[in-house]
């Protein structure tokens, strides 16, 4: 079975600094690895999304995420952040089959600090 | 282009009631998932619809149901309302159904069972 772990409940950083937000995977195959980004009255919203090719994604809102499969690892981070990217952000974890059995951590509470 | 819409937005129901959530897919979509979210957690994977047909099912009673209709909207319907019912409750739609479509969610429909 899949799962997902994000270690960080809650986070706080200082507008303008780094942030990484960290999340653990299992999955027997290679799996596809997802981060979300929900605000308060929102939906979850898409951020990127990794399934093949090259371990380093793209997002919007100038987030990045690298796969590792050695450490079964998929980080999010942003090189400065900005005081709108406060919101909870959820790794996710899918699997290639015929629906999108997609399963989600806990997620993690950023706060973001002037 | 209209995004994913959820009815209603809040809802208080009692122990034993039954209750229907409905879900408008963005346009152009065939395929719609339903997620619960307590407090606190991550979302579940209920279960997803595809062209009308259940496609797939998270670890969720038979109390929990689903439509989808020929305009690819969806309801949602939970009988037998339990108090650990109340959640957050989330659609999502794609344009397949496969775990590379990408989901577009909704704003979610907050359900409270007394």
């Amino acid at each position: 079975a899949q799962s997902v772990t994000q270690p960080d409940i809650h986070i706080t950083v200082s507008e303008g600094a780094s942030l990484e937000l960290r999340c653990n995977y299992s999955y027997g195959a290679t799996p596809y690895l997802f981060w979300y980004v929900q605000s308060p009255g929102q939906g979850l919203q898409l951020l990127l999304k990794y399934f093949s090719g090259d371990t380093l994604v793209q997002g919007i809102k100038g987030f990045e995420a690298e796969f590792k499969r050695s450490q079964s690892s998929f980080n999010l981070r942003k090189p400065s952040v900005h005081w709108s990217d406060a919101a909870e952000y959820f790794c996710a974890v899918g699997a290639a089959g015929g629906y999108q059995k997609v399963t989600f951590g806990t997620g993690t509470k950023l706060q973001v600090i002037p | 282009e209209t995004g994913v819409t959820q009815s209603p937005t809040h809802l208080i129901k009692t122990r034993g009631q039954q209750v229907t959530l409905r879900c408008s897919s963005q346009s152009g979509h065939n395929t719609v998932s339903w997620y619960q979210q307590a407090l606190g957690q991550g979302p579940q994977f209920i279960f997803q619809y595809y062209r009308e047909e259940e496609n797939g099912r998270g670890n969720f009673p038979p109390r929990f149901s689903g439509l989808q209709f020929p305009n690819y909207s969806s309801e949602l319907n939970v009988n037998a309302l339990e108090l650990d019912d109340s959640a957050l409750y989330l659609c999502a739609s794609s344009e397949g159904r496969g775990s590379t479509d990408t989901q577009y969610f909704g704003p979610g429909t907050r359900l409270t069972v007394l």
